[in-house]
């Protein structure tokens, strides 16, 4: 897969549910971050993760690090239905400075 | 909370023709980025810009792009020929440092070449 590929594609639950999605990535890392977007508007910054943390928190939103398997996941507990978005993992690597690489993104769709 | 700014919000320009899309990072900020997404796909890193020159650039970032800073808060993106496959929507982002700090997106500007 390429630096930062997230899965499922899409991902279609219930409000109330829990919703998990996964990035994998192939390059060293300095940080991982998560962005939300909404049908056609911005990327909203959701939570940065560094690569010697392994788990963060925010809210309802969880996300995780294992740098050995070069992957993450962000877990949204008790969805709702205004977090229908596409969530993008966006990897920073290591030695290529700023530079965000994007993963395509999880469609998610919370049905109330 | 402050946060990133970008106008117009869509553009509408002839191929061939010149567009400068802007942006206004947030304020205390010193790291100021550039990306594209074409419809469908993944949004694509073009430059970063710090202390008035360009840090880092991808292969998309040729010579008919270039970036500004014309102002104290002002950063700009001007394509100058601008081609069918330049229709994208364009994010400006801003960062206080570089490393282990997140990047802020504006809203984009839909640029649509006809």
């Amino acid at each position: 897969s390429q630096q930062g590929e997230e899965d499922p594609q899409a991902l279609s639950i219930q409000e109330g549910e829990n919703a998990t999605m996964n990035c994998s990535y192939k390059t060293s890392i300095n940080n991982l971050q998560w962005y939300r977007q909404n049908s056609g508007r911005g990327l909203v910054h959701l939570i940065l993760i560094r690569s010697n943390e392994r788990e963060k928190h925010s809210g309802r939103l969880r996300v995780t690090l294992d740098t050995s398997k070069k992957s993450s996941s962000l877990l949204i507990t008790a969805s709702q239905a205004a977090d229908t978005a596409s969530y993008f993992c966006a990897t920073e690597k290591f030695g290529a400075g700023n530079m965000l690489t994007f993963g395509g993104g999880t469609r998610l769709m919370v049905k109330p | 909370e402050p946060e990133v700014t970008q106008t117009p919000s869509h553009q509408v320009t002839q191929m061939g023709q010149e567009v400068i899309l802007r942006c206004v990072p947030i304020s205390n900020h010193l790291y100021f980025y550039w990306y594209r997404q074409i419809l469908g796909q993944k949004v694509e890193f073009l430059v970063s810009f710090y202390n008035n020159e360009i840090s880092e650039k991808s292969e998309i970032f040729d010579d008919q792009f270039s970036v500004e800073r014309p102002d104290g808060s002002n950063f700009t993106l001007k394509i100058r020929s601008t081609k069918l496959e330049d229709s994208a929507m364009y994010f400006c982002a801003s960062s206080e440092a570089r490393g282990f700090h997140e990047q802020y997106f504006g809203p984009g500007t839909r640029l649509t070449v006809t």
